[in-house]
């Protein structure tokens, strides 16, 4: 089965800081989709960032950075220049496959929330 | 990217009464999913709900407790049944986008007492 696995339940980061965030993943199939939310106290999800399996490269979104090392199962989010609006609750996830299929859905991690201090 | 809009964004509703949420996109889409995310836990998957056919629920949720409409490809509603206080959650539709993307409502925020 497919699992996202996410062992921060808080972390905290100064200010203009960089923080990373962690987060693995179990799948068995070969192609897959990673995504990381940004859940700000309001509810709403925010789609900050997408690495799928096959991409040789880790992706970049502005001051969002994918640390993706697949040996290892890994898809670290990194924040870099911290700002007090990055403070939220983030979720790795990935979308499920079976076999060839992309079924759309996606399976959450149990989120980071993180506090960036003045 | 696609634009959702879920509504309501909050309500408070009580106990033994029904709410339905509405979820309009500004594209068309296959799929779209209901999840729900109970206080201080993650998303879980409701249901699947293509259009033109019936919704596809997840382990542990049933039709008549949260019955999905899909009347276009534009449009979905999920209705949460009988309420009691357990279903105080925050409710979610999302949709794939260009595949490597996924979108989501603003939520909606449910208080049941």
């Amino acid at each position: 089965a497919q699992k996202i696995t996410q062992t921060q339940p808080g972390m905290f980061v100064q200010e203009k800081e960089a923080v990373t965030l962690d987060c693995t993943y179990d799948t068995s199939d070969p192609s897959y989709g990673l995504f990381w939310y940004k859940q700000p106290s309001s509810g709403e999800m925010i789609f900050l960032i997408y690495q799928g399996s096959y991409d040789q490269q880790n992706a970049t979104e502005g001051r969002y950075s994918l640390n993706f090392q697949k040996a290892r199962k890994s898809a670290n989010l990194v924040i870099s220049a911290s700002q007090l609006g990055d403070s939220a609750m983030y979720f790795c996830a990935m979308r499920e496959q079976h076999g060839s299929s992309n079924t759309g859905k996606l399976i959450f991690g149990q989120g980071t929330t993180l506090q960036v201090k003045p | 990217s696609a634009v959702i809009s879920q509504k309501p964004s909050r309500d408070i509703c009580q106990r033994g009464t029904s709410l339905t949420i509405q979820c309009q996109v500004d594209s068309q889409v296959t799929m779209m999913f209901w999840y729900r995310q109970q206080p201080g836990q993650s998303l879980t998957l409701i249901a699947t709900a293509n259009q033109g056919s019936e919704a596809t629920y997840e382990s542990g949720f049933v039709i008549d407790k949260f019955p999905i409409s899909r009347p276009n490809l534009t449009f979905s509603t999920l209705t949460v049944s009988n309420m009691s206080p357990e279903d105080s959650s925050i409710y979610l539709c999302s949709v794939e986008g260009q595949g490597t993307e996924a979108f989501f409502g603003q939520g909606t925020r449910l208080t049941v007492v």
